[in-house]
């Protein structure tokens, strides 16, 4: 089965600084996609940026902007000009073409005024 | 444009009770599934289902059942509740032939077994 590793259970940035999550992922397959997601105290899950396996370029959204590796199985998750809105737990995720997601455990992000 | 529904936002059990919660998505998407949420765990994945009629185990099926009877509607069913089962349950679906889709989800049930 595929798995995804989140090695950082816990992670706080500065206001307006750059902060990086972390993500790996083992898979024997050559086409997937990958996503982050943003679950803020209210508890919705909400998308944040996806990347294609069969892109190099790595995918950008606003401040948010992926460092996708996919020799080394690795997608970690920059976020720029941190703000406070920002606080919230990451979740890293895989989906393989056969529709099958799998998640990460989670990095909660602390945004320090 | 409601996306996925879920039903009850909040829900107390006693030990042995049963109980069915509530998804419905209006997208169209023939890919649902069903996770739950601890603490430390991320998502884990109950049951999904990939069309009316076609519903599969995920990594924690045990104590859950599941039917598709059309595209729209996904129920997850909790047969005799347990305190294990205390947790936040989170509906989603997809696209199934486009995967570069996410998972849309619903705004969780968070589930408490006594």
């Amino acid at each position: 089965a595929q798995t995804v590793t989140q090695s950082q259970p816990e992670m706080s940035v500065q206001e307006a600084e750059t902060v990086t999550l972390s993500c790996t992922y083992d898979t024997s397959e050559s086409d997937y996609y990958l996503f982050w997601y943003k679950q803020p105290p209210s508890r919705q899950m909400i998308l944040v940026i996806r990347q294609e396996a069969y892109k190099q370029q790595n995918a950008t959204e606003n401040r948010f902007s992926v460092n996708f590796q996919k020799a080394a199985k690795s997608f970690s998750l920059k976020i720029s000009d941190s703000q406070l809105g920002d606080a919230a737990m990451y979740f890293c995720a895989y989906r393989r073409t056969g529709n099958q997601f799998y998640f990460g455990t989670g990095t909660s992000l602390t945004v320090i005024p | 444009n409601a996306g996925v529904t879920q039903t009850p936002k909040f829900q107390v059990l006693k030990t042995g009770q049963s109980m069915t919660l509530q998804c419905a998505q209006d997208m169209n998407h023939e890919y649902m599934s069903w996770y739950r949420q601890d603490p430390g765990m991320g998502l884990r994945l109950i049951h999904y289902s990939v069309g009316a009629g076609i519903t599969d185990q995920g990594e924690v099926p045990n104590g859950y059942n599941v039917s598709r009877s059309t595209t729209e509607d996904f129920p997850l069913r909790l047969l005799s509740a347990a305190p294990s089962q205390t947790s936040v349950y989170f509906c989603a679906s997809s696209p199934a032939r486009r995967a570069n889709s996410p998972l849309h989800f619903g705004n969780g049930t968070r589930l408490t077994v006594t």
